[in-house]
C-alpha cells in the first residue's frame, strides 16, 4: 500500500486566492482525519468523517474553511479566501475503526504559504 | 479542553546517553498514542497503551500510562543519532475517536 497520499507537498499562494488540498487515504480505512500544523499551536484537529460522513467539524478555524469526502478514496481541504495566517503544514491521516488500536497513519503533508 | 503537555520542549544529548520525555494532562484519557516525526514528514505512530499502569517496550523504548490515565512517559535508552525526531504524545478523552496532540518534544542526539 502507498500509504496515505497527499498532494501537492508545496503550495505557494496570494492571500485572497482558493487553496484546494486533496487526500486519498489507505483502502479500507474509514476514518479520515484534517490535522494542521505550526510552531505556535503544534498539530490541530480541524474535521474528522467516518464513512465519508463528517463527524466533528469543531476545529475548523472560519467559515473560509470547507471540507468534502465525495467518496471513501478522496477528500479534499478547501480555503477560500486564503490568508497569511493560514500558512501551516496541513496534514491527512487515516485510520481502522477501532479506536485507538491501529493508530492514525499520516500522510508527508501539504505546507501552505500564503504571501 | 484538554491539553496535553510535554516535557521537555528541547532536549539535545549526546548518543549513549538516556533520556526521559514526559505527556501531562489535568484530563483522563481512554487511550494515548506515542508518535515520532521526521522533518518534512508525518508522524508515525510508534506505540498505543490503553491501560492505567500499563508499561509497554519497543527495543530501547519504554512507554508508560499513569495509573490514572492522564499521563505518559518514554524512556529511551542509550539514545542513538537515528532517535533524533519530533516526539509527539495523542491522547483520546473517553467516548470519542479523535486524539488531541501534545505540544511536542524535539530531541537531537549527537553522534
Amino acid at each position: 500500500d502507498a500509504g496515505v497520499i497527499q498532494s501537492p507537498r508545496h503550495e505557494v499562494t496570494e492571500m485572497g486566492q482558493e487553496v484546494t488540498l486533496r487526500c486519498k487515504p489507505i483502502s479500507g480505512h474509514d476514518y479520515l482525519f484534517w490535522y494542521r500544523q505550526t510552531m505556535m499551536r503544534g498539530l490541530e484537529l480541524l474535521i474528522y468523517f467516518n464513512n465519508n460522513v463528517p463527524i466533528d467539524d469543531s476545529g475548523m478555524p472560519e467559515d473560509r474553511f470547507s471540507a468534502k469526502m465525495p467518496n471513501a478514496s478522496f477528500s479534499t481541504l478547501k480555503i477560500q479566501p486564503s490568508e497569511p495566517r493560514d500558512s501551516a503544514v496541513y496534514f491527512c491521516a487515516s485510520s481502522f475503526a477501532v479506536q485507538g488500536a491501529s493508530g492514525y497513519t499520516f500522510g508527508s503533508g501539504t505546507r501552505l504559504t500564503v504571501v | 479542553t484538554q491539553l496535553l503537555e510535554q516535557s521537555p520542549q528541547f532536549l539535545s544529548i549526546q548518543e549513549g546517553e538516556n533520556l526521559t520525555v514526559y505527556c501531562n494532562s489535568s484530563s483522563v484519557f481512554s487511550s494515548l498514542q506515542w508518535y515520532r516525526q521526521e522533518p518534512g514528514e508525518g508522524p508515525v505512530l510508534l506505540v498505543t497503551v490503553v491501560t492505567g499502569g500499563e508499561v509497554k517496550k519497543l527495543k530501547r523504548l519504554t512507554f508508560q500510562f499513569g495509573d490514572a490515565r492522564k499521563d505518559s512517559s518514554l524512556h529511551i535508552t542509550a539514545a542513538q543519532p537515528g532517535d533524533t525526531g519530533l516526539y509527539l504524545c495523542a491522547g483520546a478523552p473517553p467516548g470519542t475517536y479523535k486524539y488531541i496532540f501534545g505540544t511536542g518534544t524535539r530531541l537531537k542526539v549527537l553522534a
